[in-house]
């Protein structure tokens, strides 16, 4: 089944311990999107890719980073994640056309942070 | 600003029905989406409305009047399984999803 895959389930990090999030898609869509989703809190948009353009939101940290080296992966850095940081993160995928968001999303299980 | 309310928390007894109201304001109107979360998951999506009026899929339906900013989410049968969150989400005149926090549905028997 064509799905969106996120590794790990659980990361446990330190206090200032850099970490990677992951995401691989077979849906083969051209935006992929992170999430970071706290408690009881709406889905907050840290950054997306509209195929090879990187689309940064302008609140988010510096202290997070993305990558996508390919069509199927996406990566979450956190380089000095502080306890503020924990939190579920979300990727989503979606196929929309010049960066337009008017399809659904489809999105992985979710990465929950914790920081000790 | 913009800006997506939802009531917090609602209850419901296993199968009734329940309306979840979502308004909005936002920058420009693109469409609404309807998103079911169970605790500790992800979203997944339930419906799409960009156009007035009722889209029925199967025991959920969902409204929309966009001259009132205003949409529900209209869940039959209720069944234990809905105990979720349910998130409205509208796309602005910039084509970005606003996300609203979530309704947090408790179904009792």
């Amino acid at each position: 089944d064509a799905m969106v895959i996120q590794n790990p389930r659980y990361q446990v990090t330190q206090f200032g311990k850099p970490v990677t999030l992951s995401c691989s898609q077979t849906l083969n869509h051209n935006v992929m999107y992170w999430y970071q989703q706290k408690s009881s809190q709406a889905p907050k948009l840290l950054f997306h890719y509209y195929d090879k353009d990187f689309n940064n939101e302008a609140d988010t940290p510096d202290n997070f980073q993305s990558r996508r080296p390919n069509t199927s992966f996406c990566f979450l850095d956190i380089r000095s994640p502080g306890l503020g940081d924990a939190a579920m993160y979300l990727c989503a995928t979606s196929r929309d056309l010049e960066g337009r968001s008017y399809n659904e999303q489809f999105f992985g299980p979710g990465t929950r942070l914790t920081v000790l | 600003g913009q800006n997506i309310d939802q009531p917090t928390e609602m209850t419901a007894t296993e199968g009734a029905i329940v309306q979840i109201n979502c308004t909005y304001q936002t920058s420009g109107f693109n469409g609404l989406f309807w998103y079911q979360q169970h605790a500790g998951e992800a979203p997944t999506f339930l419906s799409y409305n960009v156009l007035d009026g009722l889209e029925e899929k199967g025991r959920f339906s969902s409204f929309l009047s966009r001259s009132k900013g205003y949409s529900y989410l209209l869940l039959k049968e209720l069944q234990m399984k809905d105990s979720a969150s349910y998130l409205c989400a509208v796309v602005d005149s910039n084509y970005q999803l606003i996300w609203g926090a979530g309704t947090k549905l408790i179904i009792k028997p």
